[in-house]
Protein backbone atom coordinates (compact mmCIF):
# COMPACT_ATOMS: atom_id res chain seq x y z
CA UNK A 1 0.00 0.00 0.00
CA UNK A 2 1.35 3.47 -1.22
CA UNK A 3 2.10 5.29 1.79
CA UNK A 4 1.04 9.72 2.02
CA UNK A 5 2.81 10.89 -0.61
CA UNK A 6 4.54 14.74 -0.92
CA UNK A 7 5.76 16.87 -3.35
CA UNK A 8 8.19 18.63 -3.17
CA UNK A 9 10.33 17.74 -0.91
CA UNK A 10 12.12 20.61 -0.56
CA UNK A 11 11.88 23.94 -1.34
CA UNK A 12 13.85 27.81 -1.02
CA UNK A 13 12.52 30.77 -2.20
CA UNK A 14 12.79 33.88 -1.35
CA UNK A 15 10.45 36.17 0.43
CA UNK A 16 6.98 37.57 -0.86
CA UNK A 17 6.84 34.66 -3.63
CA UNK A 18 4.19 31.96 -3.74
CA UNK A 19 4.47 28.57 -3.15
CA UNK A 20 2.50 25.74 -3.31
CA UNK A 21 2.55 22.24 -1.28
CA UNK A 22 1.04 19.08 -3.12
CA UNK A 23 -0.49 16.07 -1.02
CA UNK A 24 -1.63 13.01 -1.97
CA UNK A 25 -3.33 10.68 0.85
CA UNK A 26 -3.99 7.02 1.33
CA UNK A 27 -5.95 5.70 -1.22
CA UNK A 28 -9.55 5.37 0.97
CA UNK A 29 -8.81 7.70 3.66
CA UNK A 30 -11.53 10.22 4.00
CA UNK A 31 -9.61 12.70 6.36
CA UNK A 32 -6.63 14.66 5.19
CA UNK A 33 -4.27 17.06 7.81
CA UNK A 34 -2.28 20.02 7.03
CA UNK A 35 0.47 20.41 9.81
CA UNK A 36 3.52 23.08 10.42
CA UNK A 37 6.10 21.67 12.34
CA UNK A 38 9.22 23.84 13.38
CA UNK A 39 12.37 22.29 14.44
CA UNK A 40 11.80 20.74 17.88
CA UNK A 41 8.76 21.04 18.15
CA UNK A 42 5.42 18.83 17.76
CA UNK A 43 3.39 19.47 14.34
CA UNK A 44 0.43 22.21 14.83
CA UNK A 45 -2.43 21.61 12.93
CA UNK A 46 -3.17 24.19 10.27
CA UNK A 47 -6.25 22.45 8.52
CA UNK A 48 -8.07 19.27 8.72
CA UNK A 49 -10.59 18.18 5.53
CA UNK A 50 -13.03 15.76 5.68
CA UNK A 51 -13.73 14.40 2.30
CA UNK A 52 -13.35 18.39 0.60
CA UNK A 53 -15.13 19.64 2.75
CA UNK A 54 -12.76 21.78 5.65
CA UNK A 55 -14.12 21.05 8.59
CA UNK A 56 -11.16 22.96 10.65
CA UNK A 57 -8.95 25.66 9.48
CA UNK A 58 -9.20 27.92 12.73
CA UNK A 59 -5.65 27.72 12.90
CA UNK A 60 -5.09 28.67 8.95
CA UNK A 61 -3.63 31.95 8.57
CA UNK A 62 -6.39 33.02 5.51
CA UNK A 63 -4.50 36.27 4.95
CA UNK A 64 -1.58 34.74 3.09
CA UNK A 65 -2.54 30.54 3.42
CA UNK A 66 -5.15 28.53 1.67
CA UNK A 67 -5.93 25.23 0.70
CA UNK A 68 -7.96 23.05 -1.19
CA UNK A 69 -9.15 19.52 -1.54
CA UNK A 70 -10.65 19.27 -4.87
CA UNK A 71 -13.08 15.46 -5.30
CA UNK A 72 -12.29 15.26 -1.76
CA UNK A 73 -8.77 13.26 -2.95
CA UNK A 74 -5.14 15.27 -3.38
CA UNK A 75 -4.74 18.53 -1.79
CA UNK A 76 -2.57 21.85 -2.50
CA UNK A 77 -1.57 24.17 0.36
CA UNK A 78 -0.28 27.43 -0.67
CA UNK A 79 1.16 30.37 0.76
CA UNK A 80 1.41 33.88 -0.68
CA UNK A 81 3.06 35.65 -0.46
CA UNK A 82 5.49 33.79 1.82
CA UNK A 83 7.56 35.31 5.00
CA UNK A 84 10.86 34.51 6.57
CA UNK A 85 8.73 33.31 9.28
CA UNK A 86 6.95 30.56 7.20
CA UNK A 87 10.28 28.77 6.96
CA UNK A 88 9.17 25.13 8.77
CA UNK A 89 8.23 21.62 7.63
CA UNK A 90 5.08 21.23 5.96
CA UNK A 91 3.30 17.77 6.72
CA UNK A 92 0.71 16.19 5.22
CA UNK A 93 -0.75 13.60 7.52
CA UNK A 94 -4.28 11.25 6.48
CA UNK A 95 -6.70 8.97 8.09
CA UNK A 96 -9.42 6.60 7.28
CA UNK A 97 -11.78 8.98 9.17
CA UNK A 98 -12.09 11.84 11.63
CA UNK A 99 -12.72 9.51 14.58
CA UNK A 100 -10.12 7.20 13.28
CA UNK A 101 -7.72 8.54 15.42
CA UNK A 102 -4.42 6.65 13.81
CA UNK A 103 -3.04 9.38 11.26
CA UNK A 104 -0.39 8.61 8.29
CA UNK A 105 1.88 11.30 7.71
CA UNK A 106 3.73 12.19 4.37
CA UNK A 107 7.78 12.71 4.45
CA UNK A 108 7.26 16.68 4.65
CA UNK A 109 8.15 19.55 3.02
CA UNK A 110 10.75 21.68 4.19
CA UNK A 111 10.11 25.54 3.18
CA UNK A 112 12.84 27.43 3.39
CA UNK A 113 12.06 31.59 2.57
CA UNK A 114 15.34 33.82 2.21
CA UNK B 1 -7.19 23.75 28.35
CA UNK B 2 -5.71 20.05 27.02
CA UNK B 3 -1.92 19.70 26.54
CA UNK B 4 0.83 17.24 26.52
CA UNK B 5 4.29 17.45 28.50
CA UNK B 6 7.47 15.84 27.41
CA UNK B 7 9.44 16.44 29.71
CA UNK B 8 12.97 15.69 28.53
CA UNK B 9 13.87 17.31 25.37
CA UNK B 10 16.84 14.98 25.00
CA UNK B 11 17.89 11.70 26.13
CA UNK B 12 20.78 9.63 25.94
CA UNK B 13 21.02 5.90 26.37
CA UNK B 14 23.79 3.40 25.47
CA UNK B 15 23.35 1.15 22.75
CA UNK B 16 21.65 -2.01 24.31
CA UNK B 17 20.35 -0.23 27.52
CA UNK B 18 16.75 0.27 28.60
CA UNK B 19 14.71 3.13 28.11
CA UNK B 20 11.85 5.00 29.14
CA UNK B 21 10.52 8.17 27.55
CA UNK B 22 7.96 10.43 29.38
CA UNK B 23 4.92 12.16 28.00
CA UNK B 24 2.16 13.57 30.79
CA UNK B 25 -0.99 15.14 29.66
CA UNK B 26 -3.98 17.57 30.56
CA UNK B 27 -7.24 16.09 29.67
CA UNK B 28 -10.50 15.65 31.39
CA UNK B 29 -11.93 12.82 29.71
CA UNK B 30 -10.78 9.60 29.05
CA UNK B 31 -7.96 10.00 26.54
CA UNK B 32 -6.89 9.05 22.96
CA UNK B 33 -3.21 8.58 23.13
CA UNK B 34 -0.35 7.83 21.18
CA UNK B 35 3.49 7.75 20.46
CA UNK B 36 4.97 8.52 17.29
CA UNK B 37 8.63 8.72 15.55
CA UNK B 38 10.80 10.89 13.91
CA UNK B 39 13.56 10.08 12.00
CA UNK B 40 15.79 12.57 10.41
CA UNK B 41 13.91 13.71 7.18
CA UNK B 42 11.35 10.93 7.72
CA UNK B 43 7.68 11.94 8.33
CA UNK B 44 6.00 10.74 11.56
CA UNK B 45 5.39 6.79 12.35
CA UNK B 46 3.17 5.64 14.90
CA UNK B 47 4.51 3.67 16.95
CA UNK B 48 1.74 2.70 19.30
CA UNK B 49 -2.06 3.85 20.31
CA UNK B 50 -3.95 3.47 23.29
CA UNK B 51 -7.74 3.76 22.89
CA UNK B 52 -9.58 1.97 25.77
CA UNK B 53 -9.08 -1.73 27.47
CA UNK B 54 -5.57 -3.07 28.48
CA UNK B 55 -3.17 -0.19 30.01
CA UNK B 56 -0.19 -1.95 28.73
CA UNK B 57 0.14 -1.01 25.19
CA UNK B 58 2.28 -3.24 22.74
CA UNK B 59 4.01 -1.29 19.34
CA UNK B 60 5.93 -1.77 16.26
CA UNK B 61 9.32 -1.86 16.93
CA UNK B 62 9.73 -3.81 20.43
CA UNK B 63 8.19 -0.47 21.81
CA UNK B 64 5.74 -0.61 24.54
CA UNK B 65 3.85 2.08 27.05
CA UNK B 66 1.79 2.42 30.19
CA UNK B 67 -1.21 4.50 30.55
CA UNK B 68 -1.43 5.58 34.06
CA UNK B 69 -4.54 7.50 34.98
CA UNK B 70 -3.65 8.34 38.05
CA UNK B 71 -0.14 9.86 37.23
CA UNK B 72 -1.94 11.51 33.43
CA UNK B 73 0.91 9.42 32.18
CA UNK B 74 1.37 7.38 28.78
CA UNK B 75 5.70 6.47 29.21
CA UNK B 76 7.02 4.96 26.45
CA UNK B 77 9.67 1.83 27.17
CA UNK B 78 11.94 -0.63 25.29
CA UNK B 79 14.15 -2.86 26.76
CA UNK B 80 16.81 -2.60 24.98
CA UNK B 81 17.45 0.09 22.39
CA UNK B 82 19.22 0.00 18.99
CA UNK B 83 21.56 2.23 17.01
CA UNK B 84 18.39 2.47 14.35
CA UNK B 85 16.36 3.60 17.66
CA UNK B 86 17.75 7.38 17.33
CA UNK B 87 15.13 9.64 16.25
CA UNK B 88 12.62 11.75 17.89
CA UNK B 89 9.69 10.85 19.48
CA UNK B 90 6.44 12.19 20.11
CA UNK B 91 3.72 11.73 22.64
CA UNK B 92 0.09 12.96 21.30
CA UNK B 93 -3.62 12.97 22.99
CA UNK B 94 -6.68 12.95 20.72
CA UNK B 95 -9.38 15.07 21.88
CA UNK B 96 -13.04 15.33 21.64
CA UNK B 97 -12.71 16.66 18.70
CA UNK B 98 -10.62 14.31 17.77
CA UNK B 99 -7.64 16.51 16.95
CA UNK B 100 -4.20 15.60 18.10
CA UNK B 101 -2.72 17.85 20.57
CA UNK B 102 1.49 16.97 20.38
CA UNK B 103 4.19 17.20 23.01
CA UNK B 104 7.48 18.83 22.16
CA UNK B 105 8.84 15.77 21.33
CA UNK B 106 12.08 13.74 23.01
CA UNK B 107 15.34 13.53 20.88
CA UNK B 108 16.87 10.04 21.65
CA UNK B 109 20.73 10.03 21.22
CA UNK B 110 22.36 6.38 21.36
CA UNK B 111 25.51 6.38 22.58
CA UNK B 112 27.51 2.76 21.27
Amino acid sequence: EAGVVQSPRYKIIEKKQPVAFWCNPISGHNTLYWYLQNLGQGPELLIRYENEEAVDDSQLPKDRFSAERLKGVDSTLKIQPAELGDSAVYLCASSLSMMQGEQYFGPGTRLTVT
Amino acid sequence: AQSVTQPDIHITVSEGASLELRCNYSYGATPYLFWYVQSPGQGLQLLLKYFSGDTLVQGIKGFEAEFKRSQSSFNLRKPSVHWSDAAEYFCAVGDSNYQLIWGAGTKLIIKP
